[in-house]
């Protein structure tokens, strides 16, 4: 079965310092990978998504990237962190060439301070 | 613009009744619409996809319906119980990829 790693599951960072948030996805091959954030009391917001290595779309223009080095590993980073980007970030993914149900992960906890 | 509504006001049910939750969409032609529960600090789950050609799906305790025309998915739990208190999201297809509602906070009480 297909199971979704992400860590840390929460982190406490200063305004002005780096971020990465990695993602991995086992039990499967070649998935589509996503990164979302939800704020709170707000939807979720799409930030990043890939269809293969190295391949990454962004949704919105931000502080953030994300990188895809591996088949099965996601990254989610940034050289300086601001206060709005706080949030719960998820990772998630879905089965090659489809955009049918999504899996997520449990998801990181950043506050920027 | 493409806009994905649901409630934003709790919906406060008793043990036992059917919770009905709704999903309405403007500008969107999707070929399926999904719904995913939420719990607090956690990823959300997937729940049902239903087609734009099937009115009604069912899984147990949840039955989806999809209108098309009114645009407009409703989401049920029949026997409701205080496990199924959570946040649930619906979502729809953009242009390739997937678009969530902000969720209905659903809250079963004994």
């Amino acid at each position: 079965s297909q199971t979704i790693h992400q860590w840390p599951a929460t982190l406490v960072q200063p305004v002005g310092s780096p971020l990465s948030l990695e993602c991995t996805v086992e039990g499967t091959s070649n998935p589509n990978l996503y990164w979302y954030r939800q704020a709170a009391g707000r939807g979720l917001q799409l930030l990043f998504y890939s269809v293969g290595i190295g391949q990454i779309s962004s949704e919105v223009p931000q502080n953030l990237s994300a990188s895809r080095p591996q088949d099965r590993q996601f990254i989610l980073s940034s050289k300086k962190l601001l206060l709005s980007d706080s949030g719960f970030y998820l990772c998630a993914w879905s089965a090659t060439g489809r955009s049918y149900e999504q899996y997520f992960g449990p998801g990181t906890r950043l506050t920027v301070t | 613009s493409q806009k994905i509504e649901q409630n934003s006001e709790a919906l406060n049910i008793q043990e036992g009744k059917t919770a009905t939750l709704t999903c309405n969409y403007t500008n969107y032609s999707p070929a399926y619409l999904q719904w995913y529960r939420q719990d607090p600090g956690r990823g959300p789950v997937f729940l049902l996809l239903i087609r734009e050609n099937e009115k009604e799906k069912r899984k147990e305790r949840l039955k989806v319906t999809f209108d098309t025309t009114l645009k407009q998915s409703l989401f049920h739990i029949t026997a409701s119980q205080p496990a199924d208190s959570a946040t649930y999201l619906c979502a729809l297809r953009g242009y390739s990829t997937l678009t969530f509602g902000k969720g209905t906070m659903l809250l079963v009480s004994p």
